[in-house]
């Protein structure tokens, strides 16, 4: 069975600019969540998609929004960059049948100059 | 709210002594617990998990036990190898946090062979 993919791996905008993310989980899972992962802030969570609809959200500004297709794909969206969301954009997909296991993408490497 | 508390690092050790990563948690009702391993320049992977107080989980040659009583799950393996350099993050979810996962700071082994 195919693991999370997500594209592109690297990625280097300009303040202000916009970046979408790709997350393609594995087969049969439902459930899409992204985490943002700096050296200052850890890991934290951004949003999960669930069934096209989002099911929970972290706490992080309206700048960072996220969707979910019908064959369960999701992306994300982070408009008006800032220097601070240059980060490691993690997704992690999971069926929902056992709490807590998800399985993670290698990530996104955003750097925003 | 709910977190997760575990040891700074980084910690090195020589090449077949052995690990302990401390772990504490907060959290209200009964969380399931997991670590993670994150290999340089990958996604994080589920390394071992425990849903119940006394569960012991095991992979690898790593174990963690669920103690309720002192709120631990601290990351123990007998004999580490170099391939086990890595960051580990301990993590909780919960009902109370819905479908987010909260992950503690992660800390850093390196291995000296």
């Amino acid at each position: 069975k195919a693991g999370v993919t997500q594209t592109p791996r690297y990625l280097i905008k300009t303040r202000g600019q916009q970046v979408t993310l790709s997350c393609s989980p594995i087969s049969g899972h439902r459930s899409v969540s992204w985490y943002q992962q700096t050296p200052g802030q850890g890991l934290q969570f951004l949003f999960e998609y669930f069934s096209e609809t989002q099911r929970n959200k972290g706490n992080f500004p309206g700048r960072f929004s996220g969707r979910q297709f019908s064959n369960s794909r999701s992306e994300m969206n982070v408009s008006t960059l800032e220097l601070g969301d240059s980060a490691l954009y993690l997704c992690a997909s999971s069926s929902g049948r056992i709490l807590g296991e998800q399985y993670f993408g290698p990530g996104t490497r955003l750097t925003v100059t | 709210g709910d977190s997760v508390t575990q040891m700074e690092g980084p910690v090195t050790l020589s090449e077949e002594a052995f690990l302990t990563i401390n772990c504490t948690y907060t959290a209200t009702g009964y969380p399931s617990l997991f670590w993670y391993v994150q290999y340089p320049g990958e996604g994080l992977q589920l390394l071992l998990k425990a849903t119940k107080a006394d569960d012991k989980g095991s992979n690898k040659g790593f174990e963690a036990t669920y103690r309720k009583e002192t709120t631990s799950f601290h990351l123990e393996k007998g004999s580490v190898q170099v391939s086990d350099s890595a960051v580990y993050f301990c993590a909780l979810m919960s009902y109370s946090s819905a479908s987010k996962i909260i992950f503690g700071s992660g800390t850093r082994l390196s291995i000296r062979p």
